[in-house]
């Protein structure tokens, strides 16, 4: 049972580069998220989807680009990255967006110099 | 934006003590959850909480909504040193749609 896997572990961007941070679930869930965690703010999301091709911003949407093509797959998109976006990105997935369990994957850290 | 207070937000402790961690909000909650991450990994969902007064048990640890759905309390009795982590409170509020808000952790430490 792989769960949510995330995809790099590790990222060193340099100031204006794009990357794409990988996430994808095998549970068949319609709910998936995006969060980015600092020091001293907790767990902030980012973007949204409750299902393939509807996607929705969340309280940091600023810098990030996502997209749903299928159930399976929510990848983030950093189309030109700053200092700001160094952080430890969680991709997370559930069921359904009524907040039965939500299953996280170990995360991507992210530095961008 | 709704907050999320949690406190404290550092606990050291020595191993077979007692401790309370404590999460509130000015709103009141749909439902609450409580995660504990270690380092390194994803948090993990430790239970959910949806009725006010509602008092669940997961071994050692005794987790409380209060009765106005704005506050809950996680007791860990005879910490142990794999208690040692981050423990985050997340919480729904009505209207908020698909939007789960956490708070900022207590860090636990678990001394042997």
């Amino acid at each position: 049972n792989a769960g949510v896997t995330q995809t790099p572990k590790f990222q060193v961007l340099k100031t204006g580069q794009s990357m794409t941070l990988q996430c994808a679930q095998d549970m068949n869930h319609e709910y998936m998220s995006w969060y980015r965690q600092d020091p001293g703010m907790g767990l902030r999301l980012i973007h949204y989807s409750v299902g393939a091709g509807i996607t929705d911003q969340g309280e940091v949407p600023n810098g990030y680009n996502v997209s749903r093509s299928t159930t399976e797959d929510f990848p983030l998109r950093l189309l030109s990255a700053a200092p700001s976006q160094t952080s430890v990105y969680f991709c997370a997935s559930s069921y359904s967006a009524g907040f039965e369990k939500l299953f996280f994957g170990s995360g991507t850290q992210l530095s961008v110099l | 934006t709704q907050l999320l207070e949690q406190s404290p937000q550092f606990l050291s402790i020595q191993e077979g003590e007692n401790l309370t961690v404590y999460c509130n909000s000015s709103s009141v909650f749909s439902s609450l959850q409580w995660y504990r991450q270690e380092p390194g990994e994803g948090p993990v969902l430790l239970v959910t909480v949806v009725t006010g007064g509602e008092v669940k048990k997961l071994k050692r640890l005794t987790f409380q909504f209060g009765d106005a759905r704005k506050d809950s309390s996680l007791h860990i009795t005879a910490a142990q040193p794999g208690d040692t982590g981050l423990y985050l409170c997340a919480g729904v509020w009505g209207g908020s749609n698909y939007k789960l808000t956490f708070g900022k952790g207590t860090l636990l430490t678990v001394n042997p």
